[in-house]
Formats: C-alpha cells, sequence, structure tokens
C-alpha cells in the first residue's frame, strides 16, 4: 500500500516568494494534518482536516499561510509571502479517524529553505 | 510550559548497552501516550503505544506513570540500528498529539 506521498520533496525559495507544497494522503484515510518541523525540534500541528472540513487551525499563521482539502482527499498547504523563519521541513500525516486514536502515518515531509 | 518535555540528548551509548529515556507531559487530561522513532532527514514512524500496565516489544519497554505525568522508554541491548532519535507524544484527545523535541540516541561500534 502506497504511503502518505508528498511533493516536492526540496524546495529553495527567495524571501518574499510564495510557494504551494502538496500532499496525497493514504487512501481511506479521512483526517489529514499538517505538521511544521524545525531543526532540533519535534513536530507542530498547523492544520488538522476531518475530509474537507478544517477542524483544528488554530496553529495556523493566517496572515501568510493557507490551506485547502478540496473533495476531501488530496491538500495544499501555501505560503504567501515567504519569510526567513519559514525555512523548516513541513510534513504531511493521515490517519483513519478522529475518534480514539488512530496511528498517525507521515509523509516524507517538504523541506523549504527560504533565502 | 511546553505540553511536552524531554531530554534532548544527545545519548551516546555502546551496542549492547540499555538506554532510558524520559519525558514529562503537562496536561493531566491527556488521553493516550506513543513513543515515535525519527531517522534522520526522514519522517516520524510509530515505535509503541504506552500503557501504564507497562508495555514490550523484543527489546524495548515503555511504561506510563500517570501520577507523576511520566513517559519511559528502556531499550536493552542496543543495537546500531537503533540509532536514531526518539520522540515522545502524547495525545490529548481526538488525534491531537503533541510531540516533544525527540531525544537523540546514537549507537557506537
Amino acid at each position: 500500500e502506497a504511503g502518505v506521498v508528498q511533493s516536492p520533496r526540496y524546495k529553495i525559495i527567495e524571501k518574499k516568494q510564495p510557494v504551494a507544497f502538496w500532499c496525497n494522503p493514504i487512501s481511506g484515510h479521512n483526517t489529514l494534518y499538517w505538521y511544521l518541523q524545525n531543526l532540533g525540534q519535534g513536530p507542530e500541528l498547523l492544520i488538522r482536516y476531518e475530509n474537507e472540513e478544517a477542524v483544528d487551525d488554530s496553529q495556523l499563521p493566517k496572515d501568510r499561510f493557507s490551506a485547502e482539502r478540496l473533495k476531501g482527499v488530496d491538500s495544499t498547504l501555501k505560503i504567501q509571502p515567504a519569510e526567513l523563519g519559514d525555512s523548516a521541513v513541513y510534513l504531511c500525516a493521515s490517519s483513519l479517524a478522529r475518534v480514539a486514536y488512530n496511528e498517525q502515518f507521515f509523509g516524507p515531509g517538504t523541506r523549504l529553505t527560504v533565502l | 510550559r511546553k505540553e511536552v518535555e524531554q531530554d534532548p540528548g544527545p545519548f551516546n551509548v555502546p551496542e549492547g548497552a540499555t538506554v532510558a529515556f524520559n519525558c514529562t507531559y503537562s496536561n493531566s487530561a491527556s488521553q493516550s501516550f506513543f513513543w515515535y522513532r525519527q531517522d534522520c532527514r526522514k519522517e516520524p514512524k510509530l515505535l509503541m503505544s504506552v500503557y501504564s500496565s507497562g508495555n514490550e516489544d523484543g527489546r524495548f519497554t515503555a511504561q506510563l506513570n500517570r501520577a507523576s505525568q511520566y513517559i519511559s522508554l528502556l531499550i536493552r541491548d542496543s543495537k546500531l540500528s537503533d540509532s536514531a532519535t526518539y520522540l515522545c507524544v502524547v495525545n490529548r484527545g481526538a488525534n491531537n498529539l503533541f510531540f516533544g523535541t525527540g531525544t537523540r540516541l546514537t549507537v557506537i561500534p
């Protein structure tokens, strides 16, 4: 079974440029998460989707970050404009359901460098 | 106060050694607990769940102390392949996971 797919794997941009990340979750997983991981830190949740609904976006910096999950499958995370401090790994994860714990499976991440 | 606190290490241990990692969590209402493993430049993967009764998976033993809000992971007979970062993870409910900073382990030949 295919795992969580993310693209691109690496992205280098100049500050103030826009950037977008794409995630395709494991088939059948209705819950999708975007995490931010800085060097030497654990992942921090940015946004969680149940199907196409964003159920927790409290940690998403809405002035520059946006996300969507059209049709409740693939998701896109966008940053516009990017700042130097946005350099990090952006991880997408998916799981089966919100009720009770189901293991979250992570994609390989997109490593963003903002120059 | 951070939701989950771990000693970042690094822990450098010889092959065959026993090593223990600990973490504490701040929210007493946290519902479930896990250890994830993350290899260098890779994604986190679930290593094992943690229960109050303790659970063991081969050389790995995890323990939860709810009264002290403390979670531990013990690795016996360390292998070179155990070198990784071990993330302590707390579920506050509804799959709302909080990750610690991770503890880096290097097993030395």
